[in-house]
Parts: structure tokens; sequence; C-alpha cells
């Protein structure tokens, strides 16, 4: 079965720097990857969907990289601000199934 | 908009009596999914549907009812509630090449 591992599990970083938040996968079979935001005791935000196909997605400040052979996959904030500051989940979607897989995620803390 | 709608946004209940959960996806999607949140378990999938009227276990089915009589709804039934059962669910639809798209959450409490 899937196994999907984020680390860190925890970050706190100052405002104004860039940082990478990483995920690991076990399978490489899979569909795409998708990369959402949570902030507390809120719904996830889907942030970047890459397709299996794909090596990287950009929106804004965020960059995603995909390297299917080795099973991970990175999340690239430049600039980090405060407002950044949130849990970052990234989810794996399997060729062979709909049996989608969450990482546990990365909490982010960006001090002012 | 495209999105999916849960209600309630909060609820109370006490121990034994059923409640519903309901989900309503506008986007005509064909797969949709319940998880549950805890602190330290992350998401765990409830039950999830790949279309109309076909409805499988996920990781954590027990206590927890479904159905998909239409595309759009996927409600989620708990028949006998138990505190156990206290924390934050999520519905969520899926168009594969899109990725998901998740509910705002329902945060259940259960005494």
């Amino acid at each position: 079965k899937q196994e999907v591992t984020q680390i860190p599990a925890a970050l706190s970083v100052p405002e104004g720097e860039n940082l990478v938040l990483n995920c690991s996968f076990t399978d490489s079979a899979i569909y795409n990857l998708q990369w959402f935001r949570q902030d507390p005791g809120k719904g996830l935000t889907s942030l970047l969907l890459i397709q299996s196909s794909q090596r990287e997605q950009t929106s804004g400040r965020l960059n995603a990289s995909l390297d299917k052979s080795s099973g991970r996959s990175t999340l690239y904030i430049a600039a980090s601000q405060p407002g950044d500051s949130a849990t970052y989940l990234c989810a794996v979607d399997p060729v062979l199934n709909n049996d989608m897989r969450f990482g546990a995620g990365t909490r982010l803390t960006v001090k002012p | 908009e495209a999105q999916v709608t849960q209600n309630p946004r909060y609820l109370i209940t006490v121990t034994g009596k059923k409640l519903t959960v309901t989900c309503s996806q506008n986007m005509n999607h064909e797969y949709m999914s319940w998880y549950r949140q805890d602190p330290g378990l992350g998401l765990r999938q409830i039950y999830y549907s790949m279309n109309v009227e076909v409805t499988d276990k996920g990781d954590v089915p027990e206590g927890y009812k479904v159905s998909r009589k239409e595309k759009r709804n996927f409600p989620l039934i708990l028949e006998s509630p138990s505190p156990n059962q206290t924390s934050l669910y999520f519905c969520a639809s899926k168009e594969r090449d899109y990725g998901y798209t998740f509910g705002s959450g329902t945060r259940l409490t259960v005494v």
C-alpha cells in the first residue's frame, strides 16, 4: 500500500526566507500528486496539482516539483510571509485505484 | 463557483442519537469521499463512492454508513454515534485530472 511521508513535521522560519517542504512516497506508479494548505480547523485548499508526466508546477511564489522515479516531491515557497503559516499536506493519487493517500503534513510557522 | 458543501459546520450531539452530515458537489464529479481528521492520526478515509449506487469502505468505516443515490450528494450517516467519533470530518470530490476539492469540514462532538 502506498505510504506518504512528509519531512519535517514542523518548521519555523523568519519572514522572507525561501523554504522547501518535502514529500516522499513508496510506490512510483502514481497518476498525480497534489499539494494542499490547511489552516487550523479549516478545510484543505488545493495549491498545486502535478500530473505524473510533469516535472513541476508553479503558482505565484509556490513551485512544486515531482521526481517519480525517486518517489519525491518538493514544495518550494519563495519569500515566505506570516500569512503562509499553515499546515501543508501532500497527497498521491495512485494509478491503479482511486485510493488517494495523504501525508501527515508539515506545520509551517513564519515569524514576522 | 465550483465547490463541495458540507452541513452542518459544527454539531454537538449525544451518544446514540442518529445523525446525518450532508455533502453536495456542483462539479459533476463521479468520485466522492469522506475523511476524518484527528490530531496525530492525519486524514483517514471512511468511505468513498466511484459513482451513483457504488460505494466502498475506506480505512475506518466502522460506525458509519453512506449512500449515493444521486451524483451530487454523498451523505454520511452515524446510526449510533459514540464519543470516539468526535472528530473533524471532510467530504471531498475528485475529477482525476484536476485533483481533489474539499468541503469546509464538519466539527462533530459526541458527548
